[in-house]
């Protein structure tokens, strides 16, 4: 059983709608990440965050440490949002989820 | 310039093979960490390092040796490689801020897609 698992894995929206993607894990944490894959395959950090929320420009994560579960929120989504997002925990290292495919339609 | 770069980005060999994977950075981290990216499996840990003296094995280190030349510098060997190790790999690093057990923000090199044939 993986220690990170994503919802959905794959998910394709119309340009503007509103995106969320969840990540729940099972063992306690230090930090949960969100990352962003594009589809080049370079990876970048969206997110770490350890209790509430966080939020950049469209992207908002919340975190809610009793549940172990996190969401990433994507507001009015853009065709540029096409990527995959992932999401990881910190403890002694770094576990990942295998991600979520994202597909914004124009 | 990046911050984290890996070489080759591309490499196709053929079974047998020693192979080495080089990622240098310019961002002062003192940890660094091997990953492999497969289809369908996410991000799996091969090696890390905490510092130039500090080798760990991941999750998967199985076939693989790194070493760790300098703070900059952190090379992922293949002894023999085998047509399972295709696969993308990501040099990733991190730094100390918040003590031994507080993983900060990590930031990966660009990979490298390696074939094994």
């Amino acid at each position: 059983k993986n220690e990170v698992e994503q919802s959905p894995q794959n998910l394709t929206a119309q340009e503007g709608e509103f995106i969320t993607i969840n990540c729940s894990y099972s063992v306690g944490i230090s930090a949960l990440h969100w990352l962003q894959q594009h589809p080049g395959g370079g990876i970048v950090s969206l997110f770490m965050l350890s209790s509430g929320k966080k939020k950049h420009g469209r992207l908002i994560a919340t975190i809610n440490i009793q549940e172990k579960h996190s969401s990433l929120h994507i507001t009015a989504s853009h065709p540029r949002d096409s990527a995959v997002y992932i999401c990881a925990v910190s403890r002694n290292q770094f576990y990942f989820g295998t991600g979520t495919s994202l597909t914004v339609i124009p | 310039d990046a911050d984290v770069t890996q070489t080759p980005r591309n490499r196709i060999t053929k079974t047998g093979k020693r192979i080495m994977l080089e990622c240098s950075q310019t961002k002062g981290h003192d940890r660094m960490y091997w990953y492999r990216q497969d289809p369908g499996l996410g991000l799996r840990l091969i090696y890390y390092s905490f510092d130039v003296k500090d080798i760990n094995k991941g999750e998967i280190s199985d076939g693989y040796s790194v070493s760790r030349q300098a703070q900059a510098k952190f090379s992922l060997s293949l002894e023999s490689a085998i047509p399972n190790q295709t696969a993308l790999y990501f040099c990733a690093t991190s730094d100390l801020q918040g003590g031994s057990n507080s993983y900060n923000e990590q930031f990966f090199g660009p990979g490298t897609r390696l074939t094994v044939l």
